[in-house]
This record gives C-alpha cells, structure tokens and sequence, in this order.
C-alpha cells in the first residue's frame, strides 16, 4: 500500500523568505508523485509531478521539488515566499501514472508580512 | 491544462433528501472519472472510481446504495448522495482523466446537511 506523510500541519514563513514543505512516501513500486495547491473552497491545481527522469522538477509560481529515492521524499520548496502563496499544500503519490492518488495530510501555509 | 466543472457550487438541504453533483470535463472527453470526499482540515479520500459506460469502483468502506455515481457519457458524472444526513456534510471533489494522462480537479461543491 502507497501512503504520503506531510510533516507539518502548519507550516508559517515571512514573506521573501524560504519555504519549505516536507513530503515523505511509501510505494512497493516506482512512484509517480504530485504536489498540489488548494485555496479556501475551491479544487486542486496541479502545482508539479515528478513522473520520470530529472528529479529536480520545476512547477508553476516559482516552486520546485526534488524526488530522492534514497530518502523517499519529495520535498516542496520556493526560494521566495509571496502573500499569494498562502494556500493548503497537498502532496500525492500514485504507483500507475493517471490512476488512484493517495494524498497526504496536507500542509498549510502562511505568509507574513 | 484541462478545464473540469462541477455544479452546484454549493448546495444545503434537509436532512433525509438526496443531492445530485454534476461533474463535467469541458475541452476534453473523460474515460475515468474520481470522486474524493474531503471533510473540514482533512485531506481528500477517494470514494470511487468511474468508467464511462459501467459500473463505478468504489473504496473500502464507502456505501455504494448511499453514494450513487453514474457516469454515463464521456463528459458527465453525477454522485447523488441519498438520504443525506448531517454526517455527510463535506467537500465532494471530482476529477477527470482522458486514457493514461493526469487527473484534472472540478473546483468541489460544499454540502450542507442540516
């Protein structure tokens, strides 16, 4: 069984500043992995996937993440917080490209200014 | 990237009613449709799995009689909830996918059982 576990319920960066989101996986297989943002009362838009090759993948508004095997992660980060990316941070994983995500806990962030 | 609506945005109804959610891939046609639940400060659960033309696949522990999902054209899914009760007030998130490619989330529609 696949599952995600995203350290942090909450996680609160002053804006300009580093964020960094944790995300840790557990697949019997190769996994396919998602990080996705969902503002209040609204779906989930697809910030970045890691599916193969280059483990650095880079995602819409500045965010990028690595995918490391050897420590089952993929870790979410963006060099400069904005008030914009204040927003719950879902990571995901699936075993077959296209089909059941599992998600994590999810991550809220919040910017300060 | 694809667009995926759903509707009604937000719905309330009374107790022991039934509430029907629309889910429509707009650009492109959907061989598979999910249908996740995602209760306050929770993360999204999957309750089932739809394929055009038959019948939905749905997760351990969710009530197929309770949450009825038809997915009947290559655009079209509905989750009608049945004898809706306070306990099922949630988010209700749908996403749709053409063949292999990735899931494309409708924006969710809030249910209110009072």
């Amino acid at each position: 069984a696949q599952s995600v576990t995203q350290l942090g319920s909450h996680v609160s960066v002053s804006e300009g500043a580093l964020v960094l989101l944790r995300c840790n996986y557990s697949s019997s297989v190769p996994p396919y992995l998602f990080w996705y943002v969902q503002y209040p009362n609204q779906g989930l838009q697809l910030l970045l996937k890691y599916t193969t090759g280059a483990t650095l993948v880079k995602g819409i508004n500045g965010f990028e993440a690595e995918f490391k095997k050897s420590e089952t992660s993929f870790h979410l980060t963006k060099p400069s917080a904005h008030m914009s990316d204040a927003a719950e941070y879902f990571c995901a994983v699936t075993r077959e490209y296209g089909n059941k995500l599992v998600f994590g806990a999810g991550t809220i962030l919040r910017v300060k200014s | 990237g694809a667009v995926v609506s759903q509707h009604p945005s937000r719905v309330i109804c009374k107790s022991g009613t039934s509430v029907k959610i629309e889910c429509r891939s707009l650009d492109f046609q959907a061989t598979t449709m999910f249908w996740y639940r995602q209760f306050p400060k929770q993360s999204l659960m999957l309750m089932a799995t739809s394929n055009e033309g038959s019948k939905a696949t749905y997760e351990q522990g969710v009530e197929k009689d309770k949450f009825l999902i038809n997915h009947a054209s290559l655009t079209l899914s509905t989750l009608t909830v049945t004898s809706a009760h306070p306990e099922d007030s949630s988010f209700y998130i749908c996403s749709a996918k053409q063949g292999g490619g990735e899931q494309f989330f409708g924006p969710g529609t809030r249910l209110t059982v009072l």
